[in-house]
C-alpha cells in the first residue's frame, strides 16, 4: 500500500544551522510533491512544491530535492531561526493516488530551532 | 484578498447530534478540499468538491457523513449522528485549478462530548 514516511522524532537545532527534514514514500509515482508547515492550532501552509522533472528548487533559505529513483524528498532550511519552528508536512499528489487533486500527507516532523 | 475561511471555529456537539461545518474558499478558487487531522495522527483527504460537483469522495465515510458545494454560498461538510471518533480538526483547503498548490483555512476543531 501507498506510504509516507518522515522522521517521526522531533528535530532539534541551534540558530543559525541548517535543518534537514527527510520525506520517504512508497508504492507512490508522484507527479510532484508539496511541503507544508503547520504551527499548533493552524491550517497548513504551503511552502514550495517540486515535479517530478524537477531536481531542486529553492525559495529565499529554503532548499527542496527530489530524487524519484530513491523516491525521497529533502528540505532544508538554511540559516535557522526561532521562528522556522514548526511541524513540516510533505504531501504527494499522482496516479496511483487516483490522480489530480487529493494530497497524501506524513505525518510530520516537528521541528525547533533553539537559541 | 482574504484567505480561506472556515466557520465555526471550535464546535462541540454532544453525541446523536448534527455538525455542520462550513467553508469559504479564496476568492477566485474553485476547487475545495476537505481532509480530517485525528490527534496525533496526519492530514487524511475527505473529500475534493468543485461548484455544484462532487469529484472524489474516496476518503469521507459512507455513512452519516456529506458534503456540497453549492452555486452561492460556502462549502457545507455535514456528519450526522456524532460519535466520540469524529471529535478532530477538520481542515478546508482550496485551489485555483487542480495542478498547484492548496491554502488551507483555520481549521474547525470539533469536539463530540
Amino acid at each position: 500500500s501507498q506510504k509516507i514516511e518522515q522522521n517521526s522524532e522531533a528535530l532539534n537545532i541551534q540558530e543559525g544551522k541548517t535543518a534537514t527534514l527527510t520525506c520517504n514514500y512508497t508504492n507512490y509515482s508522484p507527479a510532484y510533491l508539496q511541503w507544508y508547515r503547520q504551527d499548533p492550532g493552524r491550517g497548513p501552509v504551503f511552502l514550495l512544491l517540486i515535479r517530478e522533472n524537477e531536481k531542486e528548487k529553492r525559495k529565499e533559505r529554503l532548499k527542496v530535492t527530489f530524487d524519484t529513483t530513491l523516491k525521497q524528498s529533502l528540505f532544508h532550511i538554511t540559516a535557522s531561526q526561532p521562528a522556522d519552528s514548526a511541524t513540516y508536512l510533505c504531501a504527494l499528489d499522482g496516479a496511483v493516488t487516483g490522480g489530480g487533486n487529493k494530497l497524501t500527507f506524513g505525518t510530520g516532523t516537528q521541528l525547533k530551532v533553539e537559541l | 484578498n482574504a484567505g480561506v475561511m472556515q466557520n465555526p471555529r471550535h464546535l462541540v456537539r454532544r453525541r446523536g447530534q448534527e455538525a455542520r461545518l462550513r467553508c469559504s474558499p479564496m476568492k477566485g478558487h474553485s476547487h475545495v478540499y476537505w481532509y480530517r487531522q485525528l490527534p496525533e495522527e496526519g492530514l487524511k483527504f475527505m473529500v475534493y468538491l468543485q461548484k455544484e460537483n462532487i469529484i472524489d469522495e474516496s476518503g469521507m465515510p459512507k455513512e452519516r457523513f456529506s458534503a456540497e458545494f453549492p452555486k452561492e454560498g460556502p462549502s457545507i461538510l455535514r456528519i450526522q449522528q456524532v460519535v466520540r471518533g469524529d471529535s478532530a480538526a477538520y481542515f478546508c483547503a482550496s485551489s485555483p485549478t487542480d495542478l498547484y498548490e492548496q491554502y488551507f483555512g483555520p481549521g474547525t476543531r470539533l469536539t463530540v462530548t
